[in-house]
């Protein structure tokens, strides 16, 4: 099993253009989230889907967009990229809710000039 | 609103040496405790997780970590550090409502270990 993967690992992008983050697991999970980590500032969620066919915000939205396109795969969208958004993003799943274990995706690092 | 609080940034001990990182939650009730270590370039793997029941948990790696309510407080410790246990290590916390398991972390503490 791949686990939790994410394309691509590293994205260079210039302010105004638009990208989208991929990620999609082979473990069931029912429910995926998305995170920005910043130095200094730990892990902020910025989307998630606690099952397919829902998403909901989480703490820093703005500038962003999600797709659970199926149980499987949850991308992360910038519509207008900004240096604000340079940031490492991680994607991860879980089974479901009520505290279990999330599994972490190894990364996409997002350079915004 | 949940909140986590790590109050060390960065800490150095030497290999052999006993470790605790602090942590701190802000929750209306018991919620859900994990520890998470990331090493340079790579994602989150779960040392430890606190449910329920007994409030001293064991992990991985040697790992272990104390849940106590009065205090607040999940510290993580190790009575003995190896060189290769140099990373990131961020707690977290969720809460017990909800469909999600919202994770909101704390700002992590960075282990150096000196041979």
């Amino acid at each position: 099993n791949a686990g939790v993967t994410q394309t691509p690992k590293f994205q260079v992008l210039k302010t105004g253009q638009s990208m989208t983050l991929q990620c999609a697991q082979d473990m069931n999970h029912n429910s995926m989230y998305w995170y920005r980590q910043d130095p200094g500032m730990g892990l902020r969620l910025i989307y998630y889907s606690a099952s397919e066919g829902t998403t909901d915000k989480g703490e820093v939205p703005n500038g962003y967009n999600v797709s659970r396109l199926n149980k499987r795969e949850f991308s992360l969208r910038l519509e207008s990229a900004a240096p604000s958004q340079t940031s490492v993003y991680f994607c991860a799943g879980s089974r479901r809710g009520g505290g279990e274990t999330q599994y972490f995706g190894p990364g996409t690092r997002l350079l915004v000039l | 609103a949940q909140s986590v609080t790590q109050p060390d940034i960065h800490i150095t001990v030497s290999e052999g040496a006993s470790l605790e990182l602090r942590c701190n939650y802000s929750y209306g009730a018991t919620p859900y405790l994990f520890w998470y270590v990331q090493s340079p370039g790579q994602g989150l793997q779960l040392l430890l997780k606190y449910f329920s029941g007994d409030t001293l948990v064991q992990g991985i790696k040697g790992f272990e970590a104390e849940f106590k309510r009065s205090q607040s407080s999940f510290n993580l410790r190790k009575p003995s550090v190896h060189w290769s246990d140099a990373a990131e290590y961020f707690c977290a916390v969720a809460g017990r409502t909800g469909t999600a398991s919202k994770l909101t972390f704390g700002t992590g503490t960075r282990l150096q270990v000196t041979l």
